[in-house]
Protein backbone atom coordinates (compact mmCIF):
# COMPACT_ATOMS: atom_id res chain seq x y z
CA UNK A 1 0.00 0.00 0.00
CA UNK A 2 1.42 3.65 -1.01
CA UNK A 3 1.96 5.49 1.90
CA UNK A 4 2.41 9.51 1.13
CA UNK A 5 4.08 11.53 3.71
CA UNK A 6 4.62 15.15 4.12
CA UNK A 7 6.95 17.22 5.87
CA UNK A 8 6.52 19.68 7.80
CA UNK A 9 2.52 19.55 8.43
CA UNK A 10 2.57 23.47 9.08
CA UNK A 11 5.30 26.47 7.95
CA UNK A 12 5.30 30.29 8.71
CA UNK A 13 7.14 32.41 6.46
CA UNK A 14 7.64 36.49 6.06
CA UNK A 15 6.27 37.49 2.90
CA UNK A 16 8.73 37.13 0.16
CA UNK A 17 10.38 33.95 1.60
CA UNK A 18 10.78 30.99 -0.62
CA UNK A 19 8.79 28.02 0.44
CA UNK A 20 10.19 23.98 0.23
CA UNK A 21 7.54 21.50 0.92
CA UNK A 22 8.30 18.24 1.22
CA UNK A 23 6.33 14.95 -0.12
CA UNK A 24 7.85 10.95 0.32
CA UNK A 25 6.61 7.83 -1.10
CA UNK A 26 7.01 4.52 -0.63
CA UNK A 27 5.97 2.95 -3.50
CA UNK A 28 8.56 4.20 -6.36
CA UNK A 29 6.17 2.39 -9.07
CA UNK A 30 3.82 5.39 -9.74
CA UNK A 31 2.26 6.66 -12.60
CA UNK A 32 2.26 10.49 -11.47
CA UNK A 33 2.30 13.04 -8.96
CA UNK A 34 0.03 15.74 -8.38
CA UNK A 35 0.61 18.97 -6.06
CA UNK A 36 -2.96 20.59 -5.44
CA UNK A 37 -3.51 23.52 -3.30
CA UNK A 38 -6.23 23.67 -0.87
CA UNK A 39 -8.12 26.76 0.83
CA UNK A 40 -10.38 26.14 3.92
CA UNK A 41 -13.25 24.29 3.48
CA UNK A 42 -12.94 24.22 -0.15
CA UNK A 43 -11.96 21.91 -2.86
CA UNK A 44 -9.06 21.37 -4.79
CA UNK A 45 -7.10 23.47 -7.42
CA UNK A 46 -4.58 21.31 -9.65
CA UNK A 47 -0.78 22.98 -8.94
CA UNK A 48 1.33 21.26 -11.31
CA UNK A 49 1.54 17.49 -12.53
CA UNK A 50 4.46 15.41 -13.15
CA UNK A 51 4.50 12.42 -15.33
CA UNK A 52 6.80 9.56 -14.01
CA UNK A 53 9.12 9.86 -16.94
CA UNK A 54 9.56 13.73 -16.01
CA UNK A 55 11.64 15.05 -13.43
CA UNK A 56 10.02 18.64 -12.91
CA UNK A 57 7.85 21.13 -13.71
CA UNK A 58 7.18 24.48 -13.47
CA UNK A 59 4.36 27.36 -13.60
CA UNK A 60 5.03 30.76 -12.60
CA UNK A 61 6.67 30.97 -8.86
CA UNK A 62 6.03 27.15 -8.69
CA UNK A 63 8.23 24.50 -9.25
CA UNK A 64 7.96 20.96 -8.90
CA UNK A 65 10.65 18.24 -8.96
CA UNK A 66 9.97 14.46 -8.80
CA UNK A 67 13.07 11.61 -7.76
CA UNK A 68 11.13 8.36 -8.22
CA UNK A 69 14.00 6.72 -7.13
CA UNK A 70 14.33 8.10 -3.68
CA UNK A 71 10.79 8.32 -3.62
CA UNK A 72 10.39 11.79 -3.10
CA UNK A 73 8.95 15.31 -4.44
CA UNK A 74 9.70 18.85 -3.31
CA UNK A 75 7.20 21.76 -4.40
CA UNK A 76 9.54 25.37 -4.09
CA UNK A 77 7.70 28.68 -4.32
CA UNK A 78 9.35 31.66 -5.45
CA UNK A 79 9.11 34.89 -3.63
CA UNK A 80 5.80 34.09 -1.34
CA UNK A 81 2.79 35.93 -1.01
CA UNK A 82 -0.16 36.39 2.03
CA UNK A 83 -1.98 34.67 -1.17
CA UNK A 84 -0.46 31.27 -1.26
CA UNK A 85 -1.48 30.78 2.62
CA UNK A 86 -2.90 28.08 1.82
CA UNK A 87 -2.81 23.95 2.58
CA UNK A 88 -0.93 21.95 -0.08
CA UNK A 89 -1.10 18.34 -0.79
CA UNK A 90 0.49 15.85 -2.69
CA UNK A 91 -1.02 13.01 -4.39
CA UNK A 92 0.75 9.79 -6.10
CA UNK A 93 -1.10 7.86 -8.92
CA UNK A 94 -0.13 3.98 -8.92
CA UNK A 95 -1.49 3.37 -12.44
CA UNK A 96 -3.99 4.09 -14.92
CA UNK A 97 -7.07 4.02 -12.78
CA UNK A 98 -6.95 7.36 -11.56
CA UNK A 99 -6.95 6.16 -8.11
CA UNK A 100 -5.10 8.95 -5.90
CA UNK A 101 -3.08 8.59 -2.46
CA UNK A 102 -3.02 11.71 -0.74
CA UNK A 103 -0.58 12.80 2.13
CA UNK A 104 -2.11 14.87 4.91
CA UNK A 105 -0.99 18.22 3.68
CA UNK A 106 0.88 21.13 4.62
CA UNK A 107 -0.20 24.15 5.87
CA UNK A 108 1.08 27.09 4.89
CA UNK A 109 1.13 30.59 5.89
CA UNK A 110 2.67 33.50 5.01
CA UNK A 111 2.98 36.67 7.39
CA UNK A 112 2.56 40.24 5.14
CA UNK B 1 -9.62 23.56 -17.54
CA UNK B 2 -12.39 21.19 -16.52
CA UNK B 3 -15.43 22.22 -14.01
CA UNK B 4 -16.54 20.00 -11.28
CA UNK B 5 -19.34 21.15 -9.04
CA UNK B 6 -20.69 19.64 -5.69
CA UNK B 7 -24.28 20.55 -4.41
CA UNK B 8 -25.23 21.26 -1.65
CA UNK B 9 -21.74 22.98 -0.04
CA UNK B 10 -22.53 22.34 2.90
CA UNK B 11 -25.73 20.17 4.76
CA UNK B 12 -26.86 20.30 8.31
CA UNK B 13 -28.87 16.64 9.14
CA UNK B 14 -30.53 14.99 12.09
CA UNK B 15 -28.88 11.29 13.20
CA UNK B 16 -30.87 9.02 11.32
CA UNK B 17 -31.78 10.99 8.41
CA UNK B 18 -30.26 10.19 4.73
CA UNK B 19 -28.69 12.42 2.99
CA UNK B 20 -27.89 13.29 -0.74
CA UNK B 21 -24.60 15.08 -2.73
CA UNK B 22 -24.26 15.71 -5.96
CA UNK B 23 -21.38 15.57 -8.54
CA UNK B 24 -21.42 17.16 -12.03
CA UNK B 25 -18.97 17.62 -14.19
CA UNK B 26 -20.14 20.88 -15.79
CA UNK B 27 -18.29 21.43 -19.23
CA UNK B 28 -17.19 17.45 -20.13
CA UNK B 29 -18.53 14.07 -19.68
CA UNK B 30 -17.43 11.65 -17.38
CA UNK B 31 -17.27 8.24 -16.91
CA UNK B 32 -15.54 7.74 -14.00
CA UNK B 33 -16.19 9.65 -10.57
CA UNK B 34 -14.08 9.43 -7.22
CA UNK B 35 -15.80 10.25 -4.57
CA UNK B 36 -13.29 11.26 -1.38
CA UNK B 37 -13.76 12.03 2.40
CA UNK B 38 -11.64 14.29 4.43
CA UNK B 39 -11.38 14.70 8.08
CA UNK B 40 -10.02 17.70 9.71
CA UNK B 41 -6.03 17.97 9.26
CA UNK B 42 -6.06 14.77 7.26
CA UNK B 43 -4.80 13.54 4.10
CA UNK B 44 -8.26 12.60 1.50
CA UNK B 45 -9.37 8.94 1.71
CA UNK B 46 -10.91 7.38 -1.34
CA UNK B 47 -14.25 6.16 -0.81
CA UNK B 48 -15.52 4.93 -3.60
CA UNK B 49 -15.00 4.75 -7.91
CA UNK B 50 -18.63 5.77 -9.60
CA UNK B 51 -19.19 3.73 -13.00
CA UNK B 52 -21.71 5.53 -15.38
CA UNK B 53 -24.29 2.80 -16.17
CA UNK B 54 -22.61 0.34 -13.62
CA UNK B 55 -22.34 -0.49 -9.89
CA UNK B 56 -19.86 1.62 -8.00
CA UNK B 57 -16.33 0.02 -6.87
CA UNK B 58 -15.81 0.79 -2.92
CA UNK B 59 -12.72 0.83 -1.04
CA UNK B 60 -11.97 -1.92 1.65
CA UNK B 61 -13.64 -0.80 4.65
CA UNK B 62 -16.19 1.89 3.04
CA UNK B 63 -20.07 0.34 3.99
CA UNK B 64 -21.48 0.57 0.21
CA UNK B 65 -25.08 0.03 1.98
CA UNK B 66 -24.29 3.28 4.02
CA UNK B 67 -22.71 5.35 1.15
CA UNK B 68 -24.84 4.69 -1.75
CA UNK B 69 -23.38 5.69 -5.09
CA UNK B 70 -25.30 6.48 -8.06
CA UNK B 71 -23.93 7.21 -11.46
CA UNK B 72 -27.13 7.75 -13.77
CA UNK B 73 -25.78 10.15 -16.64
CA UNK B 74 -22.10 11.21 -18.10
CA UNK B 75 -22.28 14.21 -16.19
CA UNK B 76 -23.94 13.34 -12.68
CA UNK B 77 -22.52 11.40 -9.81
CA UNK B 78 -24.57 11.12 -6.46
CA UNK B 79 -23.63 10.10 -2.89
CA UNK B 80 -26.11 9.29 -0.42
CA UNK B 81 -25.31 8.79 3.19
CA UNK B 82 -27.92 6.50 4.40
CA UNK B 83 -29.63 7.00 7.89
CA UNK B 84 -26.29 9.36 9.03
CA UNK B 85 -24.66 9.40 12.44
CA UNK B 86 -22.70 11.95 13.96
CA UNK B 87 -19.70 9.87 13.23
CA UNK B 88 -20.49 10.20 9.02
CA UNK B 89 -19.68 14.21 9.63
CA UNK B 90 -16.86 14.74 7.36
CA UNK B 91 -15.71 16.63 3.89
CA UNK B 92 -17.13 14.75 1.01
CA UNK B 93 -14.80 15.41 -2.12
CA UNK B 94 -15.37 14.53 -5.34
CA UNK B 95 -13.30 14.06 -8.52
CA UNK B 96 -13.63 13.73 -12.50
CA UNK B 97 -10.98 12.59 -14.86
CA UNK B 98 -10.40 14.44 -18.37
CA UNK B 99 -7.41 13.76 -20.56
CA UNK B 100 -4.91 12.68 -17.81
CA UNK B 101 -6.14 14.42 -15.05
CA UNK B 102 -8.47 14.52 -11.81
CA UNK B 103 -10.21 17.47 -11.32
CA UNK B 104 -12.02 18.23 -7.93
CA UNK B 105 -15.63 19.47 -6.63
CA UNK B 106 -15.68 22.60 -4.11
CA UNK B 107 -16.70 19.91 -1.47
CA UNK B 108 -19.52 19.25 0.84
CA UNK B 109 -19.60 19.49 4.38
CA UNK B 110 -21.71 17.25 6.08
CA UNK B 111 -22.78 17.77 10.03
CA UNK B 112 -24.81 14.96 11.42
CA UNK B 113 -26.28 16.01 14.92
Amino acid sequence: KQEVTQIPAALSVPEGENLVLNCSFTDSAIYNLQWFRQDPGKGLTSLLLIQSSQREQTSGRLNASLDKSSGRSTLYIAASQPGDSATYLCAVRRSNDYKLSFGAGTTVTVRA
Amino acid sequence: GAVVSQHPSRVICKSGTSVKIECRSLDFQATTMFWYRQFPKQSLMLMATSNEGSKATYEQGVEKDKFLINHASLTLSTLTVTSAHPEDSSFYICSAALLGELFFGEGSRLTVL
